[in-house]
């Protein structure tokens, strides 16, 4: 069975500090996709990034960095230079190959002190 | 270019009772799917809908059921509510495609007295 893990329950930064959240997926699927949303306190969840298993290749999109280790199924997702606006509850959410729900972690609450 | 739009926005219902939640999905999208999402957790799939039939469903009881209209809106019915039925219900829209993106709507907050 597939298993997500946000292991980081809240994170607390000062505005402008690099922040980094972790998400691991276990599953026996090879080819899977991930995607990151973000959930602020008016609740609507904002889709940030999708990426495929099979890409290595780390990627920069403005203040959003990805870093993704096959060996650990471990995706590291960083903000840089954060900002007040970026406090929000992050979600991992992987979508296997051949299915079309994703699965949602507990999620990482991120607090951007001014 | 509307993005997806669900109403109510805030729903209180008595425990058995019946309730229907509605969405519309974004301009260009033919595919809707709801999740669930309780209080301090993340969302949890309920089923996808796709050309007006249930094409996947998550791990939910037939109590939950939905429809699909041939404009792609959708409704998500609830029959014989339980007080473990409160929470967030989110619906998401996506483009028919493997691993399309979802985007979701604002959310309906049902709460069972």
């Amino acid at each position: 069975a597939q298993k997500v893990t946000q292991a980081q329950t809240e994170i607390s930064v000062v505005e402008k500090e690099d922040v980094t959240l972790d998400c691991v997926y276990e599953t026996r699927d090879t080819t899977y996709y991930l995607f990151w949303y973000k959930q602020p306190p008016s609740g609507e969840l904002v889709f940030l990034i999708r990426r495929n298993s099979f890409d290595e290749q780390n990627e920069i999109s403005g203040r959003y960095s990805w870093n993704f280790q096959k060996s650990t199924s471990s995706f590291n997702f960083t903000i840089t230079a954060s900002q007040v606006v970026d406090s929000a509850v992050y979600f991992c959410a992987p979508m296997d190959t051949g299915r079309r729900a994703l699965t949602f972690g507990s999620g990482t609450r991120l607090q951007v002190q001014p | 270019d509307a993005g997806v739009t669900q109403s109510p926005t805030h729903l209180i219902k008595t425990r058995g009772q019946q309730v229907t939640l509605r969405c519309s999905p974004k301009s260009g999208h033919d595919t809707v799917s709801w999740y669930q999402q309780a209080l301090g957790q993340g969302p949890q799939f309920i089923f996808q809908y796709y050309e007006e039939e249930e094409r996947q469903r998550g791990n939910f009881p037939d109590r939950f059921s939905g429809h699909q209209f041939p404009n792609y809106s959708s409704e998500l019915n609830v029959n014989a509510l339980l007080l473990g039925d409160s929470a967030l219900y989110l619906c998401a829209s996506s483009r028919t495609g493997t691993a399309s993106e979802q985007y979701f709507g604002p959310g309906t907050r049902l709460t069972v007295t």
